[in-house]
């Protein structure tokens, strides 16, 4: 599976839209983008997935680059409780292929 | 839906027992178990995945003899510790995708709350 880079933290006010980036570059063209997020002590939450069309669900949006080499997630008004772990993954489809979690973006939603 | 539910929460045991972890996918069923861990400040690790009615596919540096993975049923998978020690103190999490008939699908791994163990 390819390997993602994301930024380590990043702060955001809450009501403002929070925008986590997330670097894939040598994705390949059977890879799924996948965004999880992980609140302290909890197990991981799935927010959103998508291949190379842009995304919307009622959690967050996922814009994917034409390239596809890199995708934003963005929780379009971030509260207190949106402060997480967030992890960018990618995969090829299939119910037996494993994720691998990198180190993830730490978000901090800031009064 | 998708809901995956681990047992127990919490764990405290002295260093030289088993423990047994469980996974259990609530309201579907899941040919593909997956187990995790996860150290303080750290990411999760994939240590394993679970195939149910076969054996499990163990990454690289996890030893399959100290943690045994039994996934019996479409809807439960187990993680047994042996001869637990402090060293194996950790954040155990499941996960688990729905079965689909062709055995190929883009849908999300849902995670459990995982499974935090302490040995004394």
């Amino acid at each position: 599976d390819a390997k993602t880079t994301q930024p380590p933290s990043m702060d955001c006010a809450e009501g403002r839209a929070a925008n986590l980036p997330c670097n894939h570059s040598t994705i390949s063209g059977n890879e799924y983008v996948y965004w999880y997020r992980q609140i302290h002590s909890q197990g991981p939450q799935y927010i959103i997935h998508g291949l190379k069309n842009n995304e919307t669900n009622e959690m967050a949006s996922l814009i994917i680059t034409e390239d596809r080499k890199s995708s934003t997630l963005i929780l379009p008004h971030a509260t207190l409780r949106d402060t997480a772990v967030y992890y960018c993954i990618v995969r090829v489809a299939g119910t037996g292929n494993q994720f691998y979690f990198g180190t993830g973006t730490s978000l901090t939603v800031i009064p | 839906g998708a809901v995956v539910s681990q047992h127990p929460s919490w764990v405290i045991c002295k260093s030289g027992t088993s423990v047994k972890i469980e996974c259990r996918s609530l309201d579907f069923q899941a040919t593909t178990m997956f187990w995790y861990r996860q150290f303080p400040k750290q990411s999760l690790m994939l240590m394993a995945t679970s195939n149910e009615g076969s054996k499990a596919t163990y990454e690289q540096g996890v030893e399959k003899d100290k943690f045994l993975i039994n996934h019996a049923s479409l809807t439960l998978s187990t993680l047994t510790v042996t001869s637990a020690h402090p060293e194996d103190s950790s954040f155990y999490i499941c996960s688990a995708s729905k079965r689909f008939a062709r055995g190929y699908s883009n849908q999300p791994q849902h995670f459990g709350d995982g499974t935090r163990l302490s040995i004394l």
